[in-house]
Formats: C-alpha cells, sequence, structure tokens
C-alpha cells in the first residue's frame, strides 16, 4: 500500500548545482506534505511543508513545489551543498479526514558531490 | 533547541521478552507518536498519542503493543513478548498540535535487535 511514492531511489548532484527531488501521491485526502532529512543514525529532521491551499513554499534554499490534480510535490534545492547529502522523506497527512498520522515515501538518498 | 530524547540508542533482546522504549518529547508538546522502520524499509507510523489515550493506531500496533505517559515528561513504548519481526529503528515523534499547521518532531531512534 504505496500511498507515497518517491520512486527514484538515489540522487547525486555536483555542489552549486540544483537538486530536484520527486514525490507522487495517490491518497487524495492528504492535505498536508512534509520533507525530513535524515543522516545516519539520527531520527527525521523536519525540512519544510506545504499545505494543499498553497502551490509553493520556500524557505531558504529549499521551495517545495505541489502540483495537486497530478497528485505530485518537488523538493528544489538550490544551491546543492556537500552536507545536504542525507536520505529525503516525503510525507503526508490527511487531518481533516480525521488522521493524524505522517505516512512516508520510501525516502531517497541524495549525494552531493564536491 | 528543544528536542526529542529516546533511550536507549540501541536494545538488544531475546525473541519472547518484554521491552520497553522510552522517550522524553519535547516539554511543551501535546501529541505523541511512535513510528518504526525496518531496515530497508519506510517509515511506519504506529500509533498516535494525546490527552493520556490513544488516538490512531495501525494494523501494526496490535495486543503485543502498549504505549504510556507514566509522568509528566516521558513517554513509553512497551512490547509486550517480541518477535523476531519486531527488529526495527523505533522513532518517537511530538508535536504541539495536530493540524495543517503543524510538524512533528522525531527523536534519534532506538535500534532494537531480536535475536
Amino acid at each position: 500500500d504505496q500511498q507515497v511514492k518517491q520512486n527514484s531511489p538515489s540522487l547525486s548532484v555536483q555542489e552549486g548545482r540544483i537538486s530536484i527531488l520527486n514525490c507522487d501521491y495517490t491518497n487524495s485526502m492528504f492535505d498536508y506534505f512534509l520533507w525530513y532529512k535524515k543522516y545516519p543514525a539520527e531520527g527525521p529532521t523536519f525540512l519544510i511543508s506545504i499545505s494543499s491551499i498553497k502551490d509553493k513554499n520556500e524557505d531558504g534554499r529549499f521551495t517545495v513545489f505541489l502540483n495537486k490534480s497530478a497528485k505530485h510535490l518537488s523538493l528544489h534545492i538550490v544551491p546543492s551543498q556537500p552536507g545536504d547529502s542525507a536520505v529525503y522523506f516525503c510525507a503526508a497527512s490527511a487531518v481533516p479526514g480525521g488522521s493524524e498520522k505522517l505516512v512516508f515515501g520510501k525516502g531517497m538518498k541524495l549525494t552531493v558531490n564536491p | 533547541e528543544p528536542e526529542v530524547t529516546q533511550t536507549p540508542s540501541h536494545q538488544v533482546t531475546q525473541m519472547g521478552q518484554e521491552v520497553i522504549l522510552r522517550c522524553v518529547p519535547i516539554s511543551n508538546h501535546l501529541y505523541f507518536y511512535w513510528y518504526r522502520q525496518i531496515l530497508g524499509q519506510k517509515v511506519e507510523f504506529l500509533v498516535s498519542f494525546y490527552n493520556n489515550e490513544i488516538s490512531e493506531k495501525s494494523e501494526i500496533f496490535d495486543d503485543q503493543f502498549s504505549v504510556e505517559r507514566p509522568d509528566g515528561s516521558n513517554f513509553t513504548l512497551k512490547i509486550r513478548s517480541t518477535k523476531l519481526e519486531d527488529s526495527a529503528m523505533y522513532f518517537c515523534a511530538s508535536s504541539l498540535i495536530a493540524g495543517v499547521t503543524d510538524t512533528q518532531y522525531f527523536g534519534p531512534g532506538t535500534r532494537l535487535t531480536v535475536l
């Protein structure tokens, strides 16, 4: 039951370039989307979120885009830095549907090469 | 910056034994969660807890699992009789409120190994 899908397991980019991480979802009840970053031996760290009433949210080098009609969101990191190398998880929730839980994708490993 | 803490970082136990995983959520948070990640798989929701009772649980959270907030700071996950397939990273999370603008903050995890 893959309600949140991150179809690419890994991405490698050069320092200074743009990283684009993609996520698709199937549950139309999802209305809040988050990106988490995870380093080895640590818990997921919140990065950025977006509500379904928006199509874009920006925080410094990180921008999340939401396309509700396509049930697709993406995370852009510009410029990418070596410290951004981590596993990135897309997550979604459907709070107005009565659920507080986060549904995670499988994650994507980003490697930023110096 | 306030953070969620978890103890122990690694727990090894024999199949059939009881384990208790401990978490200290961020102090002013009101909602508490447990998630787990089996090696190589995605992070999965187990249970959410608010106002001293379970508010939501997944199908994974069967009668072998229980949660408790024994005092004003700790939040625990008990597995009554561990199975080999319970081996995973267990993450505790907390949030101030549950809502479209809220964020869940995760602890570093406890790696549970069942032998």
